[in-house]
């Protein structure tokens, strides 16, 4: 199994600066064959389900503000979220879909200071 | 747009079955290019894929190893919807259990819904 491992646990920042979560692979979620990174970001708020951010790694799902971008490739993956807003409280998920069984980070808390 | 509606008792006493379904709008579970996956959230096991249903010109199913023995995913093409069984729960299986579309490896989830298994 890939065991995805996202750091920090949790952050607080301040309304209007940056984010950044990490997330490591325990092996590649590049395919070579065509060269995409199988690497989701998801967004959970409290009560709700999972919601879809980025995906191949730095490709912004329709309707998510242009705050929201990912970096990364191989093992190694950032999530950043620019001006943080109120509504960025949450916690936010990677996740490899490169094989079965499709697994996911432990998550990252992010608040407001 | 795609929309998932579980459904399904919230609480299951030890040894018996947890059953799930999820009905799709907006999709077919026939669907050539989706998955229709099952996945559960507690806060001992965090977010647990469990498996998955789809048809590339028949049925395939993969499920996650911890559940292997206990798990069985189900279409059911004349209602649109797919199923979820799993067997003999114990506690540990207390989760929010979710119903997902797969995509190119996105996920679209269902609203998910609390199973407490107590007697």
């Amino acid at each position: 199994d890939i065991v995805m491992t996202q750091s920090p646990d949790s952050l607080a920042v301040s309304l209007g600066e940056r984010a950044t979560i990490n997330c490591k692979s325990s092996q590649s979620v590049l395919y070579s064959s065509n060269n995409k990174n199988y690497l989701a970001w998801y967004q959970q708020k409290q009560g709700q389900p999972p919601k879809l951010l980025i995906y191949w790694a730095s490709t912004r799902e329709s309707g998510v503000p242009d705050r929201f971008s990912g970096s990364g490739s191989g093992t190694d993956f950032t999530l950043t979220i620019n001006s943080l807003q109120a509504e960025d409280v949450a916690v936010y998920y990677c996740h490899q879909y490169y094989n079965t069984p499709l697994t996911f980070g432990g998550g990252t808390k992010v608040e407001i200071k | 747009q795609v929309q998932l509606q579980q459904s399904g008792p919230g609480l299951v006493k030890p040894s018996q079955t947890l059953s799930l379904t999820c009905a799709i709008s907006g999709d077919s579970v026939s669907s050539n290019r989706a998955t229709w996956n099952w996945i559960r959230q507690s806060p001992s096991r965090g977010l647990e894929w469990l498996g998955r249903t789809y048809y590339r010109s028949k049925w395939y199913n993969d499920y996650a190893v911890s559940v292997k023995s206990r798990i069985t995913i189900n279409p059911d093409t004349s209602k649109n919807q797919f199923s979820l069984q799993l067997n003999s729960v114990t506690p540990d299986d207390t989760a929010v259990y979710y119903c997902a579309r797969g995509d190119s490896g996105t996920l679209y989830w269902g609203q998910g819904t609390l199973v407490t298994v107590s007697s």
